[in-house]
């Protein structure tokens, strides 16, 4: 099946810095990715959804200048924490779409972010 | 937007049935998800469903009714492992999922 990564699965980083996140799809291409953030005993909230090639598009409430997300290829995808603080502690988790015909889509394995 | 509740916890023992119920309001429907999240992993696929009825996949089944806005997953032979949270998610027409907020279900022996 498919396969999606992220790197790195935690990280801790001072108040102030910024944070890169990295979602591959290691053995299929996806042309579209979405980025979420999950806080403890809450769901998944959608941050923002990335195109290859293009901006992405952001869910409401969620700062585009803080959360850059670039999609440079088919298979990377990566969220940058801006100036992060922390509030912005959190499980940042990304999927792709399958090619399956119904679609469903494949999560990545998590990025544990705390800021101190 | 979406709307989708479903309980909180639900707490069965080792081989019984358990059934988690899922009721969303939608702006759009493109077919409804169901994923088990253990704690600190990311959630695996269980389920879809895009048309009425049952789908059933070994212990798992869900059932979905479009016009009751309404699923549930059926566990069944409950097992120690299927302790986990259960995420019910609907889906847009823009292939977006939002997620309700889980219910944690815990396996007793």
């Amino acid at each position: 099946g498919a396969v999606v990564s992220q790197h790195p699965s935690w990280v801790i980083c001072k108040s102030g810095t910024s944070v890169k996140i990295e979602c591959r799809s290691l053995d299929f291409q996806a042309t579209t990715m979405f980025w979420y953030r999950q806080f403890p005993k809450q769901s998944l909230m959608l941050m923002a959804t990335s195109n290859e090639g293009s901006k992405a598009t952001y869910e409401q409430g969620v700062e585009k200048d803080k959360f850059l997300i670039n999609h440079a290829s088919l298979t990377l995808s990566t969220l940058t924490v801006t100036s992060a603080h922390p509030e912005d502690s959190s499980f940042y988790i990304c999927s792709a779409n399958s090619d399956r015909e119904w679609g469903e889509q494949y999560f990545g394995p998590g990025t544990r972010l705390t800021v101190t | 937007g979406q709307n989708i509740d479903q309980p909180t916890e639900m707490t069965a023992t080792e081989g019984a049935i358990v059934q988690i119920n899922c009721t969303y309001q939608t702006s759009g429907f493109n077919g409804l998800f169901w994923y088990q999240q253990h704690a600190g992993e990311a959630p695996t696929f269980l389920s879809y469903n895009v048309l009425d009825g049952l789908e059933e996949k070994g212990r798992f089944s869900s059932f979905l009714s479009r016009s009751k806005g309404y699923s549930y997953l059926l566990l069944k032979e409950l097992q120690m492992k299927d302790s986990a949270s259960y995420l019910c998610a609907v889906r847009d027409g823009d292939y977006k999922l939002s997620f309700g907020a889980g219910t944690t279900v815990t396996v007793r022996a």
